[in-house]
């Protein structure tokens, strides 16, 4: 069965980084686009991008543009997703999603609460 | 601000059919991407519901379903049932941003 599984809790000091693996098993890694969606407390969702594993093609939403990488480690079938320069409001849960046709997320990780805080 | 609209909440007695209702744009829904829903359990990572408009994946009861008309989309449940009660999601893409984009959520309560 496909399994998306995310690394823990993580908590950062304003101005510092984070990065969010997400192990994925269960079906081939690299045919399957990875999006990254955060949700912060009491919100909604939001889309961050997308990469493909195989290729390693990425494509990023405009707000999130020059702060945010994703990379991946197909030889471990895991996707990070890097955030730097954090502020209080990118206190989030951040899940990893693996990409079915037509652009919809069919398998989620279970998330990674990253808490900003000084 | 969403890029797709959602009502904040609904709600229903058991029992009873809800809907709700996602509209876009003529950039997003109206454009012809497909819409797909998601089911938020509190607490817990969002669950693929409906894909492509109309999709059910394996194991979603057909007490759920989905439809898409011009610029919206909707989420129809029949037979509400207190396991329904969480938050709901629509999702498509839009090709003026060249973004997937989500709407605001749903609560749904179940009376």
């Amino acid at each position: 069965q496909v399994q998306l599984v995310q690394s823990g809790a993580e908590v950062r000091k304003p101005g510092a980084s984070v990065k969010v693996s997400c192990e994925a098993s269960g079906y081939t890694f690299a045919s399957y686009d990875i999006n990254w969606v955060r949700q912060a407390p009491g919100q909604g969702l939001e889309w961050m991008g997308w990469m493909s594993p195989n290729s390693g093609d990425k494509g990023y939403a405009q707000k999130f543009q020059g702060r945010v990488t994703f990379t991946r480690n197909t030889s471990i079938s895991t996707a990070y997703v890097e955030v730097s320069s954090l502020t209080s409001d990118d206190t989030a849960v951040y899940y990893c999603a693996k990409e079915g046709r037509g652009r919809n997320l069919d398998f989620w990780g279970q998330g990674t609460l990253v808490t900003v805080s000084s | 601000q969403s890029v797709l609209t959602q009502p904040p909440s609904v709600s229903g007695a058991p029992g009873q059919r809800v809907t709700i209702s996602c509209t876009g744009s003529s950039s997003s829904i109206g454009a012809g991407y497909h819409v797909h829903w998601y089911q938020q359990l509190p607490g817990a990572a969002p669950k693929l519901l409906i894909y492509g408009n109309t999709n059910r994946p394996s194991g979603v009861p057909d007490r759920f379903s989905g439809s898409r008309s011009g610029t919206s989309a909707s989420l129809a449940i029949t037979g509400l049932q207190a396991e329904d009660e969480a938050d709901y999601y629509c999702q498509s893409y839009d090709s003026s941003l060249s973004t997937v984009v989500f709407g605001g959520g749903t609560k749904l309560t179940v009376l």
